[in-house]
């Protein structure tokens, strides 16, 4: 099937470390995107990518880090440095023509133990 | 960031009513999205709106794109019990890398 694969769908880290969350996208896609979603409220953009390895901070990028080495993926790294982490963290991408809606994964919801 | 301004909140529904909610930006979008949100899952694109003015019907959820390109609707018409979840709009701009901007939802519930 065609779509956008995350994982872990579930992920706890212990206080100071650093874990890595996997997006895989197999439908040809240039443009990823990282979202984070705080309960009961809206996504907020965490990282976003038009092309292969090239990627711009959004509006929340501070404790993240993100790689592009492949068309098809791009992990999200929460490093310690991030201090509110506990969060629902979505994926998206977008292919084709300017315009073109994004289109999202399941997510991985992450819980500080 | 900026969040779009999504009303109402959180609204009751009885099987067979007709809702509607909307959103504001006070910044223009090319493009207006809606998605819909179940508990624990992705958002998962309804209908995608690209002109100004444009009204599109995705099935009993109708969509506009506000003349002003700073604000749309949502209906859904003759709602049923799985119409439950998170609605969300989100406006799209490509001259900002076509980055989302969301609102901060609607929570459709079913009247007890």
């Amino acid at each position: 099937d065609g779509g956008i694969t995350q994982s872990p769908k579930y992920l706890f880290r212990k206080e100071g470390q650093n874990v890595t969350l996997s997006c895989e996208q197999n439908l040809n896609h240039d443009a990823m995107y990282w979202y984070r979603q705080d309960p009961g409220q809206g996504l907020r953009l965490i990282y976003y990518s038009q092309i292969v390895n090239d990627f711009q901070k959004g509006d929340i990028a501070e404790g993240y880090s993100v790689s592009r080495e492949k068309k098809e993926s791009f992990p999200l790294t929460v490093t310690s440095a991030q201090k509110n982490p506990t969060a629902f963290y979505l994926c998206a991408s977008r292919g084709g023509d300017q315009g073109q809606p994004q289109h999202f994964g399941d997510g991985t919801r992450l819980s500080i133990l | 960031g900026q969040q779009l301004n999504q009303s109402p909140q959180s609204m009751f529904i009885q099987e067979g009513e007709d809702v509607s909610m909307n959103c504001t930006s006070s910044s223009i979008f090319n493009t207006w999205l809606w998605y819909k949100q179940d508990p624990g899952e992705g958002p998962v694109l309804l209908i995608a709106l690209y002109k100004a003015g444009e009204l599109t019907s995705n099935g009993r959820l109708t969509a506009q794109f506000g003349i002003t390109r700073k604000d749309s609707f949502l209906n859904i018409s003759a709602s049923i019990p799985s119409d439950v979840g998170i609605y969300f709009c989100a406006g799209q701009l490509s001259a900002a890398g076509n980055k989302l901007t969301f609102g901060g939802g609607t929570r459709v519930l079913v009247k007890p």
